[in-house]
């Protein structure tokens, strides 16, 4: 079975400091992964999503970015955060090959942006 | 893109009740509809899903509905107890590829 593995747990940073939020797959190759953000009380809001290395879609035009450098690696990052770039940011993976898709979601990544 | 709405946004019910909660959709393409429950703090845990060629699933207490018609699908909770009280997220996708949530609907269960 597919498991999203994500870090860290939580993160407090200062305003106009990197980030670099880091997401692995195990147990699938070549998976859909996604990044999505869920601020606080509201929905998920798809960021990017990637269907192999080196391949990256936005969604939504902002101050992150997302790469791919390995089929079971996605990174999430920003050369410098705003106030309203805090939230819950999840990454998920999807099976492609498999009929029941079997999005998993990794255990999610709180940021505080101070 | 896809857009799919979610009604309510916050369900209080009776342990015991029946609770409903309903999404619609816009593409008439999307053919995987998921439905996933958070608890606080909590990633999203897929509890039940529905493609397009099924009207109706049922899963012991759960159960989701589906009108291609209508463009929309509603999950059905039976019987509801304190444990259900959660967030739960509906889902849009065409072939898995990519999906698109709802806003959430946060239900809460009065023992």
């Amino acid at each position: 079975s597919q498991t999203i593995h994500q870090w860290p747990a939580t993160l407090v940073q200062p305003v106009g400091s990197p980030l670099s939020l880091e997401c692995t797959v195990e147990g699938t190759s070549n998976p859909n992964l996604y990044w999505y953000r869920q601020a606080a009380g509201r929905g998920l809001q798809l960021l990017f999503y990637s269907v192999g290395i080196g391949q990256i879609s936005s969604e939504v035009p902002q101050n992150l970015s997302a790469s791919r450098p390995q089929d079971r690696q996605f990174i999430l990052s920003s050369k410098k955060l705003l106030l309203s770039d805090s939230g819950f940011y999840l990454c998920a993976g999807g099976r492609r090959d498999s009929y029941n898709y079997g999005y998993t979601f990794g255990s999610g990544t709180r940021l505080t942006v101070v | 893109g896809e857009n799919v709405e979610q009604h309510p946004s916050t369900l209080s019910v009776q342990e015991g009740d029946s609770a409903v909660i309903k999404c619609t959709y816009s593409d008439s393409a999307s053919n995987y509809f998921p439905w996933y429950k958070q608890e606080l703090g909590k990633r999203p845990q897929l509890i039940i899903d529905i493609r397009s060629n099924v009207g109706e699933k049922k899963d012991q207490r759960i159960a989701v509905t589906l009108n291609k018609t209508a463009k929309h699908f509603s999950l059905h909770i039976t019987e509801t107890q304190p444990e259900d009280s959660a967030v739960y997220f509906c889902a849009a996708s065409l072939t898995g590829n990519q999906f698109y949530f709802g806003t959430g609907t946060s239900l809460t269960v009065i023992p």
